[in-house]
């Protein structure tokens, strides 16, 4: 089942902030967070595993709520670079091994 | 370290022909995916590999898709006969283990299927 993202798009001036949300129905065992620019490959920029840790990497971050099955990917001091579309890929079960499910992406704009 | 490599880039044929698309992953890597990509849409799994064992292929339509992972290294996927709802971006992904690892993704191969 996909997981639903919102918004699908946001428009940010540079240096503003921005949220990205990212939910289940069914119970998650980790939820991966991916960057793909215009005609390229997503890049990975983090994987939660389900224990409701959060992590950084410069200025993005993210949150998983285990019990909420919700993870919120935070975009903070946001840069021209960050544009792109954002998905959420979500792993169920209560162990590793079930395939990663994408959601539909949320559009990122950033202008100058 | 060398990236993801797939091959053709882009291709275009008529519906009712066939095409493989071929993958090459980082050095090292055990597990392969193969995603598909529509327009605007979030990557779909088609199959996981696990060295040689396709360990989930349950979203692949068999009629008309097959792949291959000889070695446990390079793999194809093949449609034939190809049909119009085919057109999409084919994508091939390894990581070093299985699903809970990050996944490097190749550029893809942009089929158009007239």
């Amino acid at each position: 089942q996909q997981p639903v993202q919102s918004p699908q798009a946001v428009i940010l001036r540079e240096g503003e902030d921005a949220v990205i949300n990212c939910s289940s129905s069914k119970a998650l065992y980790s939820v991966h967070w991916y960057r793909q620019k215009h005609g390229e490959a997503p890049v990975f920029l983090m994987i939660l595993l389900k224990g409701g840790e959060q992590k950084g990497h410069e200025k993005i971050s993210a949150s998983f709520n285990e019990k909420k099955q919700q993870s919120s990917l935070y975009l903070t001091a946001s840069q021209l670079s960050y544009s792109g579309t954002y998905f959420c890929g979500t792993e169920r079960g209560q162990t590793s091994g079930s395939r990663l499910t994408f959601g539909e992406g949320t559009q990122l704009t950033v202008n100058p | 370290e060398a990236g993801v490599v797939q091959s053709p880039r882009y291709k275009i044929i008529e519906k009712k022909q066939p095409v493989a698309f071929w993958c090459n992953p980082i050095s090292g890597h055990n597990t392969l995916y193969w995603y598909r990509q529509n327009l605007g849409q979030g990557p779909e799994l088609l199959i996981r590999y696990e060295n040689e064992e396709a360990v989930d292929d349950s979203q692949l339509p068999k009629d008309r898709f097959s792949a291959e992972r000889l070695k446990g290294v390079d793999s194809t996927l093949k449609i034939q006969p190809a049909e119009l709802g085919d057109s999409a971006v084919y994508l091939c992904a390894s990581s070093l283990f299985g699903v809970s690892y990050e996944q490097y993704f190749g550029p893809g191969t942009r089929l158009t299927v007239t």
